[in-house]
């Protein structure tokens, strides 16, 4: 299994909180993702970093904001949290190099954090 | 944009079986890649197996295999002599190639997904 970890698993908490997912890897992976996935749908691809100091948003608008001061490091942070943002949160990381995406290149996924805002 | 369909909800095979899982896709590219991920439950997606859109060979990985129709734009996956282990949610991913490094490329779309039970 890759080396790639997220915490908290499970998080119920209120609305309003701010809360923050952690995501590290111990592969020196330049390229990290966080996805959304809902019950049953596609998962949808939020953030992503090319590396230190390097953010990006991706396909689907989130309220979210990540940061990237370590290689290893990718939180997700939610400054006042809702029910709608009540989802499946999949962090990710890729050994590719440079933004360059070669067909040896592969992309590791975390197992998850499921969130749940009441 | 490109879109990712996976028709079949949830499907379900027996022990030893073959299964095809259907998925299609929607691109104006001419380079790209597809993919197809395994998420067992509450475990970790791992990366089943890879097709390159400019090579006409189907991939094959052990049990795996795949159908790649650039034409119909159709990817399906074949899992043979299915095994409990298979039992997993499966996604079928698509992945834009860039040559050079462009911001946004290289990341990849994903279809909804097909639930797959092998039954003993």
């Amino acid at each position: 299994e890759a080396d790639i970890y997220q915490t908290p698993r499970y998080l119920v908490i209120g609305t309003g909180k701010k809360i923050t997912l952690e995501c590290s890897q111990t592969m020196g992976h330049d390229k990290m993702y966080w996805y959304q996935q809902d019950p049953g749908m596609e998962l949808h691809l939020i953030h992503y970093s090319y590396g230190v100091n390097s953010t990006e948003k991706g396909d689907l608008s989130s309220e979210s904001t990540v940061s990237r001061i370590r290689t290893e490091h990718f939180p997700l942070t939610l400054e006042s949290a809702r029910p709608s943002h009540t989802s499946q949160y999949l962090c990710a990381s890729s050994d590719q190099k440079r933004g360059l995406w070669t067909p040896r290149n592969t992309i590791y996924f975390g197992e998850g954090s499921w969130l749940t805002v009441v | 944009a490109q879109t990712v369909t996976q028709s079949q909800p949830e499907m379900s095979v027996q022990e030893a079986e073959t299964v095809t899982l259907s998925c299609t896709y929607d691109t104006s590219e001419s380079n790209y890649y597809l993919f197809w991920y395994k998420q067992p439950p509450s475990r970790q997606m791992i990366l089943v197996i890879r097709q390159e859109a400019y090579k006409q060979q189907n991939a094959t990985e052990n049990r795996f295999s795949v159908n790649f129709q650039k034409a119909a734009k159709s990817f399906s996956l074949k899992i043979s002599d299915s095994q409990l282990g298979d039992t997993a949610m499966y996604f079928c991913a698509f992945m834009k190639h860039a040559p050079v490094a462009i911001t946004g490329a290289n990341n990849l779309f994903f279809g909804t997904g097909t639930r797959l039970t092998v039954i003993p």
